[in-house]
C-alpha cells in the first residue's frame, strides 16, 4: 500500500513569508508526528498528534510553528514569518495507533530553504 | 564567511564484513530505543527495537545490544552488503507522552565492494 507522502518535495522561500507543508498518512493511521532534520543532525522532535488532537506540541520551538489534522488524517505544519534558521528538511511519520512499540513510517521529507 | 557543517561520524567497512556502529544515549528513563536507517534523500526507516527490560535482540542480519548501566547501544549488521550503506540513527523515547523519539547525530556507514 501507500506509504507516507509529504508535498511538496522542495520548498524555496523569502524570509519573512508563510509557507505550508502537506503531510499524508499511511490510512487509518491515527498516530502522526512531525520532525525536522538539519544538516547532519538527526530528526528533531517538533510534534504528536494523536486523531485529530495535538497529545505533544513541545518540541515546536516558538509560537510562528504551528500543525493541525482537523479530521484525523491530513496534517499541515504552518510556519508563519519564515527565518533562515527555519531552513531544514520536514519529516513526517505515522503509526498504527502511537503506542510504544509501533513502528513509525516516515515519509521521504520537505526540505524547506529560507533565502 | 565560510560555513563549516557538521561532521557524522563514519564508518567504512568492505562487503562481507561485520559492521558495528554505536550510540550513547542520555536519558536513563528512556525505556525504548530505536534503530533507524536512512539514504540520501530519503526518510528514515525502521530497522530493528528494543525495550529496556532486554539487552539483546536479534532481526534477520542485524542485532542491537543494550548496555544500561552505561547507557550505551549498539548495532551490528552481520555480512555488510553495499546496500546497507546509508546514515544509521539510533532513538531513545521520551517526553510525558512517552512518544517524543530523541535521535542521535548518526553514523555513516560506507560499504565498499
Amino acid at each position: 500500500g501507500a506509504g507516507v507522502s509529504q508535498t511538496p518535495s522542495n520548498k524555496v522561500t523569502e524570509k519573512g513569508k508563510y509557507v505550508e507543508l502537506r503531510c499524508d498518512p499511511i490510512s487509518g493511521h491515527t498516530a502522526l508526528y512531525w520532525y525536522r532534520q538539519s544538516l547532519g543532525q538527526g530528526p528533531e522532535f517538533l510534534i504528536y498528534f494523536q486523531g485529530t488532537g495535538a497529545a505533544d506540541d513541545s518540541g515546536l520551538p516558538n509560537d510562528r510553528f504551528f500543525a493541525v489534522r482537523p479530521e484525523g488524517s491530513v496534517s499541515t505544519l504552518k510556519i508563519q514569518r519564515t527565518e533562515r534558521g527555519d531552513s531544514a528538511v520536514y519529516l513526517c511519520a505515522s503509526s498504527s495507533t502511537g503506542t510504544e512499540g509501533d513502528t513509525q513510517y516516515f515519509g521521504p521529507g520537505t526540505r524547506l530553504t529560507v533565502l | 564567511g565560510e560555513s563549516v557543517g557538521l561532521h557524522l561520524p563514519t564508518l567504512s567497512v568492505q562487503e562481507g564484513d561485520n559492521s558495528i556502529i554505536n550510540c550513547a544515549y542520555s536519558n536513563s528513563a528512556s525505556d525504548y530505543f530505536i534503530w533507524y536507517k536512512q539514504e540520501s534523500g530519503k526518510g528514515p526507516q525502521f530497522i530493528i527495537d528494543i525495550r529496556s527490560n532486554m539487552d539483546k535482540r536479534q532481526g534477520q542480519r542485524v542485532t542491537v545490544l543494550l548496555n544500561k548501566t552505561v547507557k550505551h547501544l549498539s548495532l551490528q549488521i552481520a555480512a555488510t552488503q553495499p546496500g546497507d550503506s546509508a546514515v544509521y540513527f539510533c532513538a531513545e523515547n521520551s517526553g510525558p507522552t512517552g512518544n517524543q523519539f530523541y535521535f542521535g547525530t548518526g553514523t555513516s556507514l560506507t560499504v565498499i565492494p
